[in-house]
C-alpha cells in the first residue's frame, strides 16, 4: 500500500507558465481533497472531488485554478498563468468514505514561481 | 478568524517534559483530528476524536474534546527530541455542504535536548 502519491515533489515555474500537480489516492479511496499551505500557515481547503465529479470547490480561486479526478488516472490540480503568490505547498488527501474515518495525506508538491 | 485556532503558537520545552497544545473551534463538528508536520514535510495523522467522545489515548498522546466549550487539547507525555514539529488541529466540519477539514495555524513545538 503505497499511500497517497503526489508528484512532482518540487516544481519550479516561471510567471505565466502552467503548473500541473498530480495526486494518486490510496488504493480503495475514491475521495480526493486538495489543500494549499503558505509558509508558516496551516492548510487551506481548496477542492473536494470524487471520481469524475467536483463535490465542493468553495476554496478554489475563481480564476486560473482547476481540478479534475478522471475515471482513470490521478487527480490533477492545474494552475494556469502562475504568479508569485501561487508559490506554496499543495497537499492532496484521500479517504475511503468522505472523511468519516480520517484522511491520508500525501507528501505534497512544493511549487515555486520565479 | 479561523475555525481551528491553536494555542500557543509556539512552545519550547525540555526533553522529558510534557507538552500541551490547545485548539478552539467555532462550528459543529463530526470529529476533530490532530496532525504533525515536520519542517518541509507532509502531514502525519496522529489521532481522531469523534464528537461523542471526550478523551482518547494513543501511546504518549492524549487528546481531550469538550464540545460544550468547542475546544480540544493534545498532550504529549515524556517528550523526545523527535517530537519537534508543528502540530495542527483540524475539524471535520458538519453541515457546510460536503465534509472537509478546516485547519488551524498550528503550534510549533521545539523539544530541547
Amino acid at each position: 500500500n503505497a499511500g497517497v502519491m503526489q508528484n512532482p515533489r518540487h516544481l519550479v515555474r516561471r510567471r505565466g507558465q502552467e503548473a500541473r500537480l498530480r495526486c494518486s489516492p490510496m488504493k480503495g479511496h475514491s475521495h480526493v481533497y486538495w489543500y494549499r499551505q503558505l509558509p508558516e500557515e496551516g492548510l487551506k481547503f481548496m477542492v473536494y472531488l470524487q471520481k469524475e465529479n467536483i463535490i465542493d470547490e468553495s476554496g478554489m480561486p475563481k480564476e486560473r485554478f482547476s481540478a479534475e479526478f478522471p475515471k482513470e488516472g490521478p487527480s490533477i490540480l492545474r494552475i494556469q498563468q502562475v504568479v508569485r503568490g501561487d508559490s506554496a505547498a499543495y497537499f492532496c488527501a484521500s479517504s475511503p468514505s468522505g472523511g468519516h474515518y480520517g484522511y491520508t495525506f500525501g507528501s505534497g508538491t512544493r511549487l515555486t514561481v520565479v | 478568524s479561523q475555525q481551528g485556532e491553536e494555542d500557543p503558537q509556539a512552545l519550547s520545552i525540555q526533553e522529558g517534559e510534557n507538552a500541551t497544545m490547545n485548539c478552539s473551534y467555532k462550528t459543529s463538528i463530526n470529529n476533530l483530528q490532530w496532525y504533525r508536520q515536520n519542517s518541509g514535510r507532509g502531514l502525519v495523522h496522529l489521532i481522531l476524536i469523534r464528537s461523542n467522545e471526550r478523551e482518547k489515548h494513543s501511546g504518549r498522546l492524549r487528546v481531550t474534546l469538550d464540545t460544550s466549550k468547542k475546544s480540544s487539547s493534545l498532550l504529549i507525555t515524556a517528550s523526545r527530541a523527535a517530537d519537534t514539529a508543528s502540530y495542527f488541529c483540524a475539524t471535520d466540519v458538519f453541515g457546510e455542504g460536503a465534509q472537509k477539514l478546516v485547519f488551524g495555524q498550528g503550534t510549533r513545538l521545539t523539544i530541547n535536548p
